[in-house]
């Protein structure tokens, strides 16, 4: 079973306002992503990370996006200014080689 | 890119039944994994099966290589197994992780 761990589980936001989401990686995982899921059940890859390292992001995440893994803190992505096409579920997963990734339970924005 | 691909969209069977889920890529995989979601959203990772058969529970999943597909069987369908069944691949030059877009399963009772 994960151990991964994400907040809030549910975020409301009005279209320009900052969301802010959190991701506690499994112990001992050096390597976090994060998805956006949306409605049609598309998963988008957004960005990870090896230890406090940018692996690999998308355009998207690289604009009104951002995301920090510091050490000994929790991961956090990061929408400068929500737009309604942005309402998804969130996922964040770790793993320890990059392979077999483990998900948290997501955090599902909702921008009105 | 990558593309993941499932069959069927949609399975309903009734309790008891077995599933047959199929998952086809466009390249190269060097590691899949089947995960299921709950109609909640929450994600749990099944099996990790890059190649050849594994077993766990009532689920066995084949994948073949070099025909770029995979397989999750599913045994004695219970009603407790409806959700959404995903299969992602990535490849060993990338750490991004490509889902298909799901088989909706329903086990009716």
């Amino acid at each position: 079973n994960s151990k991964v761990i994400q907040t809030p589980r549910y975020l409301v936001k009005g279209q320009g306002q900052k969301a802010k989401m959190r991701c506690i990686p499994e112990k001992g995982h050096p390597v976090v992503f994060w998805y956006q899921q949306n409605k049609n059940n598309e998963f988008k890859f957004l960005i990870n990370f090896q230890n406090q390292e940018v692996l690999q992001q998308i355009d998207m995440t690289e604009k009104r996006f951002s995301a920090e893994c510091p050490s000994n803190s929790p991961c956090s992505l990061e929408i400068q200014s929500s737009e309604a096409g942005d309402s998804a579920l969130y996922l964040c997963a770790s793993s320890l080689r990059g392979d077999t990734q483990y998900f948290g339970p997501g955090t599902r924005l909702l921008v009105l | 890119g990558q593309q993941v691909q499932q069959s069927p969209a949609s399975l309903v069977l009734q309790e008891g039944e077995n599933a047959e889920l199929q998952c086809n890529f466009s390249s190269t995989a060097t590691q899949l994994q089947w995960f299921y979601q709950s109609p909640g959203g929450s994600l749990v990772s099944l099996l990790s099966n890059p190649s050849g058969t594994k077993h766990t529970g009532r689920l066995t999943s084949t994948t073949v290589t070099k025909e770029r597909r995979s397989s999750l069987h599913i045994s004695s369908s219970q009603t407790t197994d409806s959700g959404t069944y995903l299969c992602a691949i990535s490849a060993s030059n990338t750490n991004k992780v490509v889902f298909g877009t799901g088989t909706r399963l329903q086990v009716l009772p």
